[in-house]
This record gives structure tokens, C-alpha cells and sequence, in this order.
């Protein structure tokens, strides 16, 4: 198995611009989540869905984030318009259905945003 | 609020040290602790923990869970400087396939 695939790695853009992070969760997984990763605030959930229908977004930062999950092997988190302060490490990670809550994470787009 | 603080943050150890991670929830409707590596790119699993006192091993890691105390630690036998990472506690709440809380994480280097 491939694992979750993230693309792009890497990512530079000027503020403004429009970003977009896509997803390709472990095939059978019924959960994606989308996490940021920041020095100051460490590992945060962004939104996460269940079964492709999103379930909480609360942790969705502002209006200019959004997140899709079209169907069951992809996702993609947009931010638009992008600002420096949304710079991090944007991870997706997947889980299958099971009494407990393993989550195996993506290799993370790093987003500088100028 | 749900909450999982981790100690310390920084932790710099020479080669064949042991070091303990320490990590401390609140959390309602407490499932599981889990463990996560991280050095330069995704986290990668090391432990699950559901129950007390039961020590989960891996080689020289061992992890163990208080959920009367709310905490967990992770300890690091001999430690290489293969162990360099920052080490991820993670909680999950309620039932399955939800969200983990994570902690800031202890960024640990081991020097030669």
C-alpha cells in the first residue's frame, strides 16, 4: 500500500494567491483529516470527514479555508486568498473504521505563503 | 476544553542516555493514548495505549498509561541519535474514527 499521498510536497506562493492541497487517503479508509502543523501551535485539526461527508470544521481557521472530499480516495483543502501567516505544515492523515483510532499521516505539503 | 500537554518541550540527551517524555490529558469520555515519532516528515505511529499499568514495548521504547493520574510516559532506553525526533502524545475522545488531540510535542536530539 502506497500509504496516504499528499501533493504538492511543497508549496511557495505569494500572498493573495489561491492554494490548493490534495489528499489520497489509504484505500478502504473511511475517515480524513486534515491537520496544520505550526512551531507556536503544534499539530491542530483543521476539519475532518467521515465516510467523504464532513463532520466537524471547527477548526477551520476562518472563511478563506474550505475543504472537499468529492468521494472516498479524495480530498482537497483551498485557501483562498492565502496570507504569510497561513505558512506551515499542512498534513492529511486517514483511518479505517475499528474500535480504536490509529491515524497513518501523509508526508505533509509545506506551505510558504510571501 | 479538551487538553493534552506534553513535558518538556525540549530535550537535548548524549548517546546511551535514558530518557522519559512525559504527557498529561483531560479529556471527557477519555478511548486511547497514542504515540507518535516525527523526525523530518509525517508522524509516524509507535503506541496505543487503552488501559492502566500495562507497559506497551517496542525494542528500547517502552510506554505506559495512568488513567487514574491522566498521564502517560514514554521512556527511551540507550538512546541513538537515530531517536532524534519530536514525540507526538495524542488522545482520542468518544468512539472511534474522531479526532486526536494532540500535544505540542518534546523535540528530543541525542548527540554522539
Amino acid at each position: 500500500d502506497a500509504g496516504v499521498i499528499q501533493s504538492p510536497r511543497h508549496e511557495v506562493t505569494e500572498m493573495g494567491q489561491e492554494v490548493t492541497l490534495r489528499c489520497k487517503p489509504i484505500s478502504g479508509h473511511n475517515s480524513l483529516f486534515w491537520y496544520r502543523q505550526t512551531m507556536m501551535r503544534g499539530l491542530e485539526l483543521l476539519i475532518y470527514f467521515n465516510n467523504n461527508v464532513p463532520i466537524d470544521d471547527s477548526g477551520m481557521p476562518e472563511d478563506r479555508f474550505s475543504a472537499k472530499m468529492p468521494n472516498a480516495s479524495f480530498s482537497t483543502l483551498k485557501i483562498q486568498p492565502s496570507e504569510p501567516r497561513d505558512s506551515a505544515v499542512y498534513f492529511c492523515a486517514s483511518s479505517g473504521w475499528s474500535s480504536y483510532n490509529e491515524q497513518f499521516f501523509g508526508p505533509g505539503t509545506r506551505l510558504t505563503v510571501l | 476544553e479538551d487538553k493534552v500537554v506534553q513535558s518538556p518541550l525540549s530535550l537535548v540527551v548524549h548517546e546511551g542516555d535514558t530518557v522519559t517524555l512525559n504527557c498529561s490529558y483531560e479529556v471527557t469520555n477519555f478511548r486511547s493514548l497514542l504515540w507518535y515519532k516525527q523526525e523530518k516528515k509525517a508522524p509516524t505511529f509507535l503506541f496505543m495505549l487503552t488501559s492502566s499499568g500495562i507497559e506497551k514495548k517496542s525494542g528500547r521504547l517502552s510506554s505506559i498509561l495512568d488513567k487514574k493520574e491522566l498521564f502517560s510516559i514514554l521512556n527511551i532506553t540507550a538512546t541513538q541519535t537515530g531517536d532524534s525526533a519530536i514525540y507526538l502524545c495524542a488522545v482520542e475522545a468518544s468512539t472511534g474514527n474522531t479526532p486526536l488531540v494532540f500535544g505540542k510535542g518534546t523535540r528530543l536530539s541525542v548527540i554522539a
